[in-house]
């Protein structure tokens, strides 16, 4: 249980463009779901918190305008890369946390998307 | 400063060889630890959690201590297989679980 997938698993567009990504939970409501960018060699960066209904909360320095977070339903939450740019090629991965988190509140990670902005 | 410590940054083994992983943190107040194996292009991959209680946690070849004294844990692997060859990240919760400090990674690469 408690599985986290993620699509695309790789995505490649043109500088300007906009890119969606969708981050499921498949065997539990996820209450609310994290979106991360992770650089080469570097930790796992927190981008924005989405509770299901309402506004995300991002991060210092990560542009809300930039980086849309939809959380319309207890099972899916979207990230839209708008306008991207080389600088926004990344590996970016979600998490999710619900009613199985059990003691350990805890949060599962999807398999990531690498996004790469020519 | 990064809150979350980890040595060695990388490491090569011989398959069937034992390793530990170290992990520093100045995380507080402090909810839980994870431990997380990460392949190449993946997401992380839960391998132990533990409470400030707990001091030592299995999974398979994967043995986790905890030392909320000093605020170190390691990561043991007994019988390294190929397989193991991975990042493995450290992550320690911060404020009851609604935010996570992540290390860089311990780059653990297995050879023949």
């Amino acid at each position: 249980g408690a599985v986290v997938s993620q699509h695309p698993s790789w995505v490649i567009c043109k500088s300007g463009t906009s890119v969606k990504i969708e981050c499921r939970s498949l065997d539990f409501q996820a209450t609310t779901m994290f979106w991360y960018r992770q650089f080469p060699k570097q930790s796992l960066m927190l981008m924005a918190t989405s509770n299901e209904g309402s506004k995300a909360t991002y991060e210092q320095g990560v542009e809300k305008d930039k980086f849309l977070i939809n959380h319309a339903s207890l099972t899916l939450s979207t990230l839209t890369v708008t306008s991207a740019h080389p600088e926004d090629s990344s590996f970016y991965i979600c998490s999710a946390r619900g009613g199985v988190a059990g003691a350990y509140n805890e949060q599962f990670f999807g398999p990531g998307t690498r996004l790469t902005v020519l | 400063k990064n809150q979350v410590e980890q040595s060695p940054q990388s490491l090569i083994i011989l398959e069937g060889k034992n390793c530990t992983l170290q992990c520093n943190y100045t995380v507080s107040p402090f909810s839980n630890l994870r431990w997380y194996k990460q392949d190449t292009g993946r997401g992380p991959v839960s391998l132990t959690i533990m409470t400030f209680s707990e001091n030592t946690k299995s999974n398979g070849r994967y043995t986790a201590t905890l030392d909320a004294d000093t605020k170190q844990s390691s990561l043991h692997i007994t019988a390294s297989q190929l397989s193991d060859s991975a990042s493995y990240i450290c992550v320690v919760s911060v404020n009851g679980n609604n935010r996570l400090a992540f290390g860089k990674g311990n780059q653990v690469v297995v050879i023949p």
